[in-house]
């Protein structure tokens, strides 16, 4: 699986925006964006994903870069139930052989300051 | 929204015993998985699940390692002779055809004394 690249870390304020970065630069062209968030002592929650284009759903926004290389996800008014880790994924087209497998890194804490 | 059902929440076990961790995938879900994570680490993929038939494991999932899905309801996970490193929250995700999202229970917290 393609790898990605996460700061280990950032902080925000409630009620304001955050930006969270991902490095991808290997991604190969059918690999989807995956963003999945971990708060404490729960299971991976999905977040949002895409391909090519910017999507948006009712928690969150994310970005793609035109060369696919690098991808944003914004939390556009951050609560402090946001706080978690949040992982940015590779996720190979399930036509493939993954069958749908993600492989997580460490993803970016996440700390929201009330 | 529908959710992936784990029991137990805890187990506790004795190293050398064998313990079947249970899972209700989402009902019209057809591909299965078992993550697991160690305290401080990060999650790891065990297997995926599909068409009654392990299609990806990783190195992890050894021989003491396997699934089932006894029912048209439930996925198990069992280890047939724990060791003192199995001791982690091993999650379960389902995931419908055609589906991006995977679904992840809430876990079992797993400890072998």
């Amino acid at each position: 699986d393609a790898k990605t690249t996460q700061p280990n870390s950032m902080e925000s304020n409630e009620e304001e925006p955050v930006h969270l970065p991902c490095n991808h630069s290997t991604i190969s062209g059918t690999d989807y964006i995956h963003w999945y968030r971990q708060l404490p002592s729960q299971g991976p929650e999905y977040v949002i994903h895409g391909l090519t284009s910017n999507v948006n759903n009712r928690m969150a926004s994310l970005a793609i870069a035109e060369d696919r290389k690098s991808s944003t996800l914004i939390l556009h008014r951050a609560t402090l139930r946001d706080a978690a880790v949040y992982y940015c994924i590779l996720r190979a087209n399930a036509g493939g052989t993954s069958y749908g497998k993600l492989t997580f890194g460490q993803g970016t804490i996440l700390t929201v300051h009330p | 929204e529908p959710e992936v059902t784990q029991t137990p929440s805890h187990q506790v076990t004795q190293m050398g015993q064998e313990v079947i961790l249970r899972c209700v995938p989402i009902s019209n879900h057809l591909y299965f998985y078992w993550y697991r994570q160690i305290l401080g680490q990060k999650v790891e993929f065990l297997v995926s699940f599909y068409n009654n038939e392990i299609s990806e494991k990783s190195e992890i999932f050894d021989d003491q390692f396997s699934v089932e899905r006894p029912d048209g309801s439930n996925f198990t996970l069992k280890i047939r002779s724990t060791k003192l490193e199995d001791s982690a929250m091993y999650f379960c995700a389902s995931r419908r055809t055609g589906g991006e999202k995977l679904f992840f229970g809430s876990g079992t917290q797993l400890s072998v004394l």
